[in-house]
């Protein structure tokens, strides 16, 4: 079991660009969870996805969107980059009470 | 609103010194706690969980941490650091009953001297 997944591991993008970021959960999990960790700082929780449908959200704005797919695979979208978007972005996935969490990605906006 | 304070953001200890990194949460009921830890270009690994029960939990690596609601804390304790617990530590704390969405302290980074 490759446990949960997540790519690219790095990028970069310019100010106002748009990213796409993905994630693939453990074998099993049918719940993802996105969170954003800026430097030197702990994770904030951006939203969770399950059935397909964004099921929580965290205090993140709207160019910050998602999408969960059949096969519980999950997408984070970013629009109009911001300098404050640079961060790691690690994706958890869960079933019951089991929750596991990708090695992220890492994002630079410049 | 819930929230987790960890008050040290440095800690440096000798190897095989006692370890204790404090975590304060506020929640207004039973919350389900946890402690994860990250190396450098790492993700988060969990160390261990408290959901109910023993407020003494053990985790792994020779962790554990005590549950005390009347100081509201869940403090993580190791008798014997070793020189590959250097990371930096959160404590969470649920925020839905699955305790899968999770609010997280600022973490601790952990130096430990030979």
């Amino acid at each position: 079991d490759a446990g949960v997944t997540q790519s690219p591991t790095h990028l970069i993008k310019t100010r106002g660009q748009q990213v796409t970021l993905r994630c693939s959960p453990k074998s099993g999990h049918d719940t993802v969870s996105w969170y954003q960790q800026a430097l030197g700082q702990g994770p904030q929780f951006i939203f969770q996805y399950y059935e397909e449908e964004e099921r929580q959200r965290g205090n993140f704005p709207d160019r910050f969107s998602g999408h969960q797919f059949p096969n519980y695979s999950s997408e984070l979208n970013v629009n109009a980059l911001l300098l404050g978007d640079s961060a790691l972005y690690l994706c958890a996935s869960s079933f019951a009470y089991e929750q596991y969490f990708g090695p992220g990605t890492r994002l630079t906006v410049t | 609103a819930q929230s987790v304070t960890q008050p040290d953001i440095h800690i440096t200890v000798s190897e095989g010194a006692s370890l204790e990194l404090r975590c304060n949460y506020s929640y207004g009921a039973t919350p389900y706690l946890f402690w994860y830890v990250q190396s450098p270009g790492q993700g988060l690994q969990l160390l261990l969980k408290y959901f109910s029960g023993d407020t003494l939990v053990q985790g792994i690596k020779g962790f554990e941490a005590e549950f005390k609601r009347s100081q509201s804390s869940f403090n993580l304790r190791k008798p014997s650091v070793h020189w590959s617990d250097a990371a930096e530590y959160f404590c969470a704390v649920a925020l839905n009953n699955a305790g899968n969405m999770l609010t997280f302290g600022g973490g601790t980074r952990l130096m430990v001297k030979p």
